[in-house]
């Protein structure tokens, strides 16, 4: 079975403070996918990255950055000098890679981390 | 811009009505998923078709739901009769899977479901 923790339920930092948002996965698969979508106040869901387990590559998009490490099961997010803007629910997935049979690709979600910026 | 599409966006009804709700994929997408999010149980899935073909529904109440996936440009997930349990927001997503791999699936707005 798949699993992800979000063990950080809300988090508050003060403008232009950095912030990462933990995610720790179980699977028994070794191939699978890693997630993030950010969910604002207005209630869909937004894609944010897709890494693949093969991948440990960590990955930088302007001020937000990824940090996949198979070693502990973390795939954590960071988001540098946060903005207002960035106040959301985010949300860490896992799918696996199996390509066939019920339930294949399907993601399962962290119940999520509650990001407030405060100006 | 490409999106998926759910109608309606709110809908408050009365228990033991029908309630469907819609969705509009991806154009080129071949899957779709419908979640269910809450606040004691987050994000679950209910159902997932690929290529219209249902795959897993095993998420999904058996009484009372039912998914279909009349043609590739429409999804409905209908709740028959609806309980006030069933109140949530229902998320459609459609992702394109490859044999190498799925891509990110893409989500709707959501449908704010209320049962009273």
């Amino acid at each position: 079975a798949q699993k992800v923790t979000q063990a950080q339920t809300e988090i508050s930092v003060v403008e232009k403070e950095d912030v990462t948002l933990d995610c720790v996965y179980e699977t028994r698969d070794t191939t699978y996918y890693l997630f993030w979508y950010k969910q604002p106040p207005s209630g869909e869901l937004v894609f944010l990255i897709r890494r693949n387990s093969f991948d440990e590559q960590n990955e930088i998009s302007g001020r937000y950055s990824w940090n996949f490490q198979k070693s502990t099961s973390s795939f954590n997010f960071t988001i540098t000098a946060s903005q207002v803007v960035d106040s959301a629910v985010y949300f860490c997935a896992l799918s696996d890679a199996r390509g066939s049979g019920a339930g294949s690709y399907q993601l399962t979600f962290g119940k999520g981390t509650k990001l407030s910026v405060i100006p | 811009d490409a999106r998926v599409t759910q109608t309606p966006r709110h809908k408050v009804t009365e228990m033991g009505q029908e309630v469907t709700m819609r969705c509009q994929p991806i154009l080129g997408h071949n899957t779709v998923f419908w979640y269910r999010q809450t606040m004691m149980q987050g994000l679950e899935l209910l159902a997932y078709f690929r290529n219209r073909a249902p795959l897993d529904d095993s998420g999904m109440p058996k009484d009372r739901f039912s998914a279909e996936m009349p043609d590739a440009t429409l999804a409905t997930l209908k709740i028959q009769p609806s309980e006030p349990r069933d109140s949530a927001v229902y998320f459609c997503a459609s992702g394109w899977l490859v044999s190498t791999g799925n891509t990110e699936a893409f989500f709707g707005q959501g449908t704010r479901l209320t049962v009273v």
